[in-house]
């Protein structure tokens, strides 16, 4: 099965880091991990991918494990815009979805 | 700079009745995707364009789905004699090329009474 395993729900406090763990045991050599987030009533919006390394942007740290069977998408300070469901995902052409995880975040 | 527009934002039409989907791509991305959203799902797979090459339709689900994506650009998504469980948001996304990452419109929330 392609899908990844997430958590169903989180929930973090402003100004808190935040850490979404991802499991994905069966990945191939080629295949990358991404990270999308979706508001309600909006389409999903990229947020970081990576395939071996660690990666950073404006927006989050992607840690990849060295077996590369689990990741962490890390948002250094949660903001309440941050709340949203999180999806991790293999590969990326016919990108296959599984229920994400839905962040709450707490003023 | 635009971003991906997806039309119309809603749709409501009586069963039996054919839609139309319309997406338009980030100028100058080559590939676009159509996925589908039932309520508190994941998005589902339908049809992926890249440049000129056939398209990968192996995630339609009946013949009454149908795309086509005109001089590289538009796409239209067709769904034929509507059922009710066609009822979904219908989400378009384009990328810079096969691998990139996709960037997504708001979709077409589709309600078949």
């Amino acid at each position: 099965d392609a899908k990844t395993t997430q958590p169903n729900s989180m929930e973090s406090n402003e100004e808190e880091p935040v850490h979404l763990p991802c499991n994905h045991s069966t990945i191939s050599g080629t295949d990358y991990i991404h990270w999308y987030r979706q508001l309600p009533s909006q389409g999903p919006e990229y947020v970081i991918h990576g395939l071996t390394s660690n990666v950073n942007n404006r927006m989050a740290s992607l840690a990849i494990a060295e077996d590369r069977k689990s990741s962490t998408l890390i948002l250094h300070r949660a903001t309440l815009r941050d709340a949203a469901v999180y999806y991790c995902i293999r590969s990326n052409r016919k990108l296959i979805w599984g229920l994400g995880t839905s962040l709450a975040v707490n003023p | 700079g635009a971003g991906v527009s997806q039309s119309p934002s809603n749709k409501v039409t009586e069963k039996g009745k054919d839609v139309e989907l319309r997406c338009d791509p980030i100028s100058g991305h080559t590939a676009l995707y159509w996925y589908r959203q039932s309520l508190g799902q994941g998005l589902e797979f339908l049809i992926y364009f890249q440049g000129n090459s056939a398209p990968d339709k192996s995630g339609l689900p009946s013949d009454r789905f149908s795309a086509e994506r005109t001089g590289g650009s538009v796409s239209t998504l067709t769904i034929q004699r509507t059922q009710q469980e066609d009822s979904a948001v219908y989400l378009c996304a384009s990328s810079l090329a096969d691998g990139q990452p996709q960037h997504f419109g708001d979709g077409t929330r589709l309600s078949i009474l």
